[in-house]
């Protein structure tokens, strides 16, 4: 099982629409999560971290479920502006600290 | 907001050929870097983890005498590709937190391609 996977996608969705991705990962030492998004040919930029309570960021809702392993971001009311690439990140804390990535999920929001 | 730099952005070299890279944080002090990997339509690879003052920890598959990183303080870090080849062309991303537990902070990466 690899350490951190997410919806295979892609995801080609109205403007409008509202979208959920999910991640799951293996580690239950694991701390901190994160959810970034990713523009074709760009670093990723931090979306928003996610914490136990769950956490809204105007459109954007990260929740995390520590007993079933994974988190999920909301996206309400699309825009074409979202179509990228969200990228969820776990801290694994294992003999070392490392930060890991998911594959990713392709998010396209069509007119 | 926290700043990461990375220079050089762009590099075309030969192969064979040593290729240094830098990662700055630009207004923080950054305890832990990360190296990353990227190629084309995949999802960033973790190459190690550095903290400032001590080796870095490579991952499982990653030569680390062919990828040296060097941590020397807590606002740079340097990736050096040595002997570099064509499977080594990638997207260089390095990623600088004040701590660990906190959020990573990208700098915009650099594109190697070996001739």
């Amino acid at each position: 099982r690899k350490e951190v996977e997410q919806d295979p996608g892609p995801f080609n969705v109205p403007e409008g629409a509202t979208v959920a991705f999910n991640c799951t990962y293996s580690n239950s030492a694991s701390q901190s999560f994160f959810w970034y998004r990713q523009d074709c040919r760009k670093e990723p930029k931090l979306l928003m971290s996610v914490y136990s309570s769950g956490n809204e960021d105007g459109r954007f809702t990260a929740q995390l479920n520590r007993a079933s392993q994974y988190i999920s971001l909301l996206i309400r009311d699309s825009k074409l502006s979202d179509s990228a690439t969200y990228l969820c990140a776990v801290n694994m804390k294992t003999s070392y600290d490392k930060v890991i990535f998911g594959p990713g999920t392709s998010l396209s929001v069509i007119p | 907001g926290a700043v990461v730099s990375q220079h050089p952005s762009w590099v075309i070299c030969k192969s064979g050929t040593s290729v240094k890279i830098e990662c700055r944080s630009l207004d923080f002090q950054a305890t832990t870097m990360f190296w990353y990997r990227q190629f084309p339509k995949q999802s960033l690879m973790l190459m190690a983890t550095s903290n400032e003052g001590s080796k870095a920890t490579y991952e499982q598959g990653v030569e680390k005498d062919k990828f040296l990183i060097n941590h020397a303080s807590l606002t740079l870090s340097t990736l050096t590709v040595t002997s570099a080849h064509p499977e080594d062309s990638s997207f260089y991303i390095c990623s600088a937190s004040r701590d660990f537990q906190e959020t990573q902070y990208f700098g915009p990466g650099t594109r190697l391609l070996v001739l």
